[in-house]
């Protein structure tokens, strides 16, 4: 399966501010997602990064919120905007390659005060 | 509204042995079903996966059962050890995966 890396690991916030999370895979990779879990919760997909074209996003999700970019097949950031505490999560990258298999990062740890 | 109902939200298991968690679903479109393993502070690992027109799958200690006409899939984790102590998501895929609420599974020695 591909090595996926996240950054930052982790990162505290203030309100009002902007974070940019970086998923970078060392295949390149057919599909790549991105997901929210709040905390001691399961997993939500916010959206599917699509490479050369816009996101894909899931319903109660947009993109003035969550701005996402996929230059290539191996990269992909996604940007929380104006957070708010509310926005403290763990927000998850994952890949899959054709098949059905979909495999995560590590996550990125936000909190916002 | 959750598309994967899974229970029980936390088991205790001894050493040795069967850990059960059981998932449904409604959506006849869901083909794939995977299970995932989340320690704290890492991302979910894919665990085993089933496609409908199988009835079970083994890999090692743990097992997929699937029941198409109940729309059930359960996973069945055998011998338990303390290092399967986690939090499980079954999750069920159409055009995305969509996951249950989690089991933690504490496994005492």
């Amino acid at each position: 399966s591909a090595v996926i890396s996240q950054k930052p690991s982790r990162d505290i916030c203030q309100r009002g501010t902007s974070l940019t999370i970086q998923c970078q895979v060392d295949s390149q990779v057919t599909m790549m997602f991105w997901y929210r879990q709040q905390p001691g919760q399961s997993l939500t997909l916010i959206a599917t990064a699509n490479q050369g074209s816009e996101a894909t996003y899931e319903s109660g999700f947009v993109i003035d919120k969550f701005p996402i970019s996929r230059p290539n097949l191996t990269f992909s950031t996604l940007t929380v905007s104006n957070m708010s505490p509310e926005d403290s999560s763990i927000y998850l990258c994952s890949v899959a390659d054709g098949s059905y298999e979909q495999y995560f990062g590590p996550g990125t740890r936000l909190t916002v005060t | 509204q959750q598309q994967v109902k899974q229970s029980p939200q936390s088991l205790i298991v001894q050493k040795g042995g069967i850990s059960i968690i059981n998932c449904a679903y409604e959506n006849t479109a869901f083909d794939y079903f995977p299970w995932y393993q989340q320690f704290p502070g890492k991302g979910p690992a894919l665990l085993i996966a089933i496609r409908p027109d199988v009835s079970e799958k083994k890999e090692g200690r743990f097992t997929i059962s699937f029941n198409k006409s109940a729309k059930q899939f359960s996973l069945h984790i055998m011998d338990s050890q303390p290092g399967d102590s986690a939090t499980y998501f079954c999750a069920a895929q159409d055009y995305k995966l969509s996951f249950g609420a989690g089991t933690t599974v504490t496994v005492r020695a």
